[in-house]
C-alpha cells in the first residue's frame, strides 16, 4: 500500500525566511497531494493541493510542488511569519487503496 | 471553519468499555472518513462510508464500526477499549467520492479527544 515519507520533522526558522518540507511517496497510482496545517489542539485544515495533471501550484505565500517521476512533492513558504508556526502533514490520495495516508508531520516554528 | 462538527470534544473512558463518537459532515457532502491520531503523529485511516455504506477499510481490527445515515451524520464506534485506542479522532467529510480526483478535498471536523484509562 501507499507510504508516505516526510522531512524534516522538525524546522526552525527566523521570520522573513523561507520554508521547505518535502514528502515522499510510494504508490504511482496516488494523483492527489493535500498539505494541512495544525494549530496545537486544532483541527487540521487544509491549506493547498495538488493534482498529478500539475507540477507547480502556488497560494500568495504558499507553493507546491510535484515531481511524479521522482514521487516527491514539497510545500514551500515564503516570507514566513509567526502565526506560520504549527504542524504541517502532506498526504497523498487515490492510490491501491483511496484513501489519505499522512505523513508524520513537520512541527514548524517561526522565530520573530 | 469547516462545516463538520463532532461530539463530544473530550471523552475519558475506562479499558474494555465501549464508546460512540458523532460526526456531522458538511451540507452536501456524501462521503465521510474516520481518521485516528495518536499524540505527535499524522492522522490515520480507519474507514470511510460513501452513501451509508462502507467505502474502504484502514489497517484497524473489526472493534472498529461506524454508520453513517442520510442526513449527513455518521458515528465511530470503538468496542472493549483498550490503552492505546488514546487519542484525538477525526472525522473528514467529502463530496461524491466516486466523481474523480475532483472531490478528494476532504474537511476535517474538529475531533474527539479520547482518553481510556
Amino acid at each position: 500500500g501507499e507510504n508516505v515519507e516526510q522531512h524534516p520533522s522538525t524546522l526552525s526558522v527566523q521570520e522573513g525566511d523561507s520554508a521547505v518540507i518535502k514528502c515522499t511517496y510510494s504508490d504511482s497510482a496516488s494523483n492527489y497531494f493535500p498539505w494541512y496545517k495544525q494549530e496545537l489542539g486544532k483541527r487540521p485544515q487544509l491549506i493547498i493541493d495538488i493534482r498529478s495533471n500539475v507540477g507547480e501550484k502556488k497560494d500568495q505565500r504558499i507553493a507546491v510542488t510535484l515531481n511524479k517521476t521522482a514521487k516527491h512533492f514539497s510545500l514551500h513558504i515564503t516570507e514566513t511569519q509567526p502565526e506560520d508556526s504549527a504542524v504541517y502533514f502532506c498526504a497523498a490520495y487515490g492510490g491501491s487503496q483511496g484513501n489519505l495516508i499522512f505523513g508524520k508531520g513537520t512541527k514548524l516554528s517561526v522565530k520573530p | 471553519e469547516t462545516g463538520v462538527t463532532q461530539s463530544p470534544t473530550h471523552l475519558i473512558k475506562t479499558r474494555g468499555q465501549q464508546v460512540t463518537l458523532r460526526c456531522s459532515s458538511q451540507s452536501g457532502h456524501n462521503t465521510v472518513s474516520w481518521y485516528q491520531q495518536a499524540l505527535g503523529q499524522g492522522p490515520q485511516f480507519i474507514f470511510q462510508y460513501y452513501r451509508e455504506e462502507e467505502n474502504g477499510r484502514g489497517n484497524f481490527p473489526p472493534r472498529f464500526s461506524g454508520l453513517q445515515f442520510p442526513n449527513y451524520s455518521s458515528e465511530l464506534n470503538v468496542n472493549a477499549l483498550e490503552l492505546d485506542d488514546s487519542a484525538l479522532y477525526l472525522c473528514a467529510s467529502s463530496l461524491d467520492v466516486t466523481s474523480g480526483v475532483s472531490s478528494y478535498e476532504q474537511y476535517f471536523g474538529p475531533g474527539t479527544r479520547l482518553t481510556v484509562t
